[in-house]
């Protein structure tokens, strides 16, 4: 069982460079979100989504596209990368049965610069 | 939507009880509050969480006061291992179905 799982974990672009997020989770979670962490800023919610097929924007959701294909993974997507999106991206899942009531499961996070 | 006030740093001694505040005072009657730390460069990892009640399990005790505007997580012997930032975090109602907003925690570093 390992849980969520991020791919790649370390990554640069060039401005202007597209590049896909992967996330994978084994829970058979419905719910899975996207966030991106920078220094002194906390987690600001990127896209979000509740199942299979459905994807909902977030705080931050501008430069940013997702798909929800399979239940198991959520990718995320950069079309035209910016300096500004130099961060650290962590992928978390939940389940939705108690979705009151279920913490989240994160991942260990991609570090993505971008020059 | 409801959101959290935490103390940006705290420090505590190793072996100590490490109490961390935070403070809710918009929470709805059914939202939950809900504890999560990140130590450095890992993912957030959850502690605990509590709707009414005082919880316990076996990373931490939560108090939640009657009123429900603020809680209180307890380490109850706090290690090195436990250094790391703390979010305090509630459930946002609405459209976001089960989202959660991260504030910027507190960081709590148990010194030897």
């Amino acid at each position: 069982n390992a849980g969520v799982t991020q791919t790649p974990k370390f990554r640069v672009l060039k401005t202007g460079q597209s590049m896909t997020l992967l996330c994978a989770q084994d829970m058979n979670h419905e719910y899975m979100y996207w966030y991106r962490q920078d220094p002194g800023m906390g987690l600001r919610l990127i896209h979000y989504s509740v199942g299979e097929g459905t994807t909902a924007k977030g705080e931050v959701p501008d430069g940013y596209n997702v798909s929800r294909l399979k239940k198991q993974n959520f990718l995320l997507g950069l079309e035209s990368a910016a300096p500004s999106q130099t961060s650290v991206y962590f992928c978390a899942s939940r389940a939705a049965a108690i979705a009151y009531n279920s913490p989240l499961h994160f991942g260990n996070g991609t570090r993505l610069t971008v020059t | 939507d409801a959101k959290t006030t935490q103390p940006p740093s705290m420090d505590c001694a190793e072996g100590r009880a490490a109490n961390l505040p935070c403070n809710h005072s918009t929470i709805s009657g059914n939202e939950y509050v809900y504890w999560y730390r990140q130590i450095h460069s890992q993912g957030p990892q959850y502690i605990i969480h509590g709707l009414k009640n005082n919880e316990t399990n076996e990373m931490a005790s939560l108090i939640i006061t009657e009123d429900r505007k603020s809680s209180t997580l307890i380490l109850p012997h706090a290690t090195l291992r436990d250094t790391a930032v703390y979010y305090c975090i509630v459930r946002v109602r609405g459209g976001s179905q089960g989202n959660l907003i991260f504030g910027k925690g507190t960081k709590l570093s148990v010194k030897p």
